[in-house]
């Protein structure tokens, strides 16, 4: 298995719903990561995971709440949020840990609408 | 401030021909390179590295080429074919750790 899986494909909540992201990788990787890509823009990073613990947290509201369950998942629960959260919500995940050059691999994507 | 700048937001090229994508840098304390390829609706997909130790690295039709004392480095694909149209990041990170700074991105597009 070489590749990033993430759930659900697309994804509308209302703002007071409570909605999370998943992301699973089966590749052994050490290091997880969240992004947020708005239209036409590169991608951002909002979190960093290195051997499952929180590495870099880069200010996001808390209305963003990461987890890491165990090596191979990461979730994203969302909750309040606001209709300029809408975009496309990426996950990575490197081999070596955070604190090494380390070429990151990307799912697909979750397509988030906050209505 | 940007510190990875890709200046032009689109390329076309005759398929067959040399498609070279530009990135400029602002950090000195980079030191590690990537392009990454996007499809819309996809996650980006990693196509190849460079560390600042080296000026060129290679993979098949793809090499990426660096010049430290001008920060700035360049992807060229040769040849081109019209399924490498897709939008292409410059990414760095420093040495430290690897967070990634990306450019806006540069949309190319291979005319057959």
């Amino acid at each position: 298995d070489t590749e990033v899986t993430q759930t659900p494909k697309h994804l509308v909540m209302g703002m007071t719903n409570k909605k999370s992201l998943k992301c699973e990788q089966h590749m052994g990787h050490r290091a997880m990561y969240w992004y947020k890509q708005k239209a036409k823009k590169p991608p951002e990073l909002m979190f960093v995971y290195s051997y499952e613990k929180l590495s870099i947290n880069e200010s996001v509201p808390s209305r963003f709440s990461p987890e890491c369950p165990n090596s191979s998942l990461l979730n994203l629960h969302l909750h309040a949020l606001q209709p300029e959260d809408s975009a496309l919500y990426l996950c990575a995940s490197s081999q070596e840990d955070f604190e090494s050059y380390n070429e990151q691999f990307f799912g697909p994507g979750t397509r988030l609408t906050v209505l | 401030d940007q510190q990875v700048k890709q200046n032009s937001p689109s390329l076309s090229v005759q398929e067959g021909r040399i498609s070279i994508l530009n990135c400029d840098y602002t950090n000195s304390m980079f030191d590690y390179f990537l392009w990454y390829k996007k499809y819309p609706a996809e996650g980006p997909t990693f196509l190849i590295s460079i560390s600042s130790i080296k000026d060129k690295n290679e993979d098949g039709r793809f090499t990426v080429f660096l010049n430290k004392s001008a920060k700035h480095l360049s992807l060229h694909i040769v040849p081109s074919q019209p399924g490498d149209s897709a939008v292409y990041f410059c990414a760095a990170s420093p040495g430290a750790n690897s967070k990634l700074t990306f450019g806006k991105g540069i949309t190319l597009s291979v005319r057959p």
